[in-house]
């Protein structure tokens, strides 16, 4: 069976600290993986997107990483804000990576304190 | 531009009822995929159009269907609606398409509808 499995489930840092997210998928065959953050009561934001060829990527002080061969994926906050604080959902694409092929998570819930 | 636009933003029905849910993608994009956000859970998938057809299907009843107009806007629509339907609905548009009209890009959401059922 398809899964992505995301840890902690929640986490609570200070600002100005950094976090590392973690998430291992059984997703056979693999395609893509994907990093969103959420922020209460609205829609995902994309992150990252990697293919099977890459193994790591950043979009500011956000970080992720790949390893295909142990089927997990880190997402890492350099230097957090305030604003960081939101849920953070990995997703796995499989069938070639098709958008209706999406496997969720159920998200890291992260609150970042002053 | 404008991103993607869901209407309406929140709504009660009660058990029973009918509801619409509406949704405007990204100019240009041709996909458009909904999902429905339990709290505290991710993103379950229900539909994915495409040019107006249907390109998958997510394990929900047949209660739920949708459609895509013309203009790439979609509905949504839930009949019979259960205690459990109770969710924020989220819509995606998709602007990459690769042969086979699968969409493999960058999926943009839009902010949701969220519907309360008593």
């Amino acid at each position: 069976k398809n899964q992505v499995e995301q840890s902690p489930q929640s986490l609570i840092i200070l600002e100005g600290k950094n976090c590392t997210l973690q998430c291992n998928y059984t997703v056979s065959p693999f395609s893509n993986l994907r990093w969103y953050k959420q922020d209460t009561g609205r829609g995902p934001v994309s992150l990252t997107i990697m293919t099977f060829s890459e193994n790591t990527k950043s979009n500011g002080r956000y970080t992720a990483t790949l390893d295909a061969d142990t089927k997990q994926s880190s997402l890492h906050i350099t230097a957090s804000q305030l604003s960081d604080s939101a849920s953070y959902i990995c997703v796995v694409g499989t069938a070639g990576g098709a958008t209706n092929k999406l496997i969720f998570g159920t998200g890291t819930l992260l609150a970042v304190q002053p | 531009d404008a991103g993607v636009t869901q209407s309406p933003t929140h709504l009660i029905k009660t058990r029973g009822q009918h509801v619409t849910l509406r949704c405007s993608p990204i100019s240009g994009h041709k996909s458009v995929s909904w999902y429905q956000q339990v709290l505290g859970q991710g993103p379950q998938f229900i539909f994915q159009y495409y040019e107006k057809e249907e390109r998958g299907r997510g394990n929900f009843p047949d209660r739920f269907s949708a459609r895509q107009f013309p203009n790439y806007s979609s509905e949504l629509n839930v009949n019979a609606l259960l205690l459990g339907d109770s969710a924020l609905y989220l819509c995606a548009s998709s602007g990459t398409r690769l042969a086979g009209g699968f969409n493999t890009g960058e999926l943009f959401f839009g902010e949701g509808s969220r519907l309360t059922v008593l």
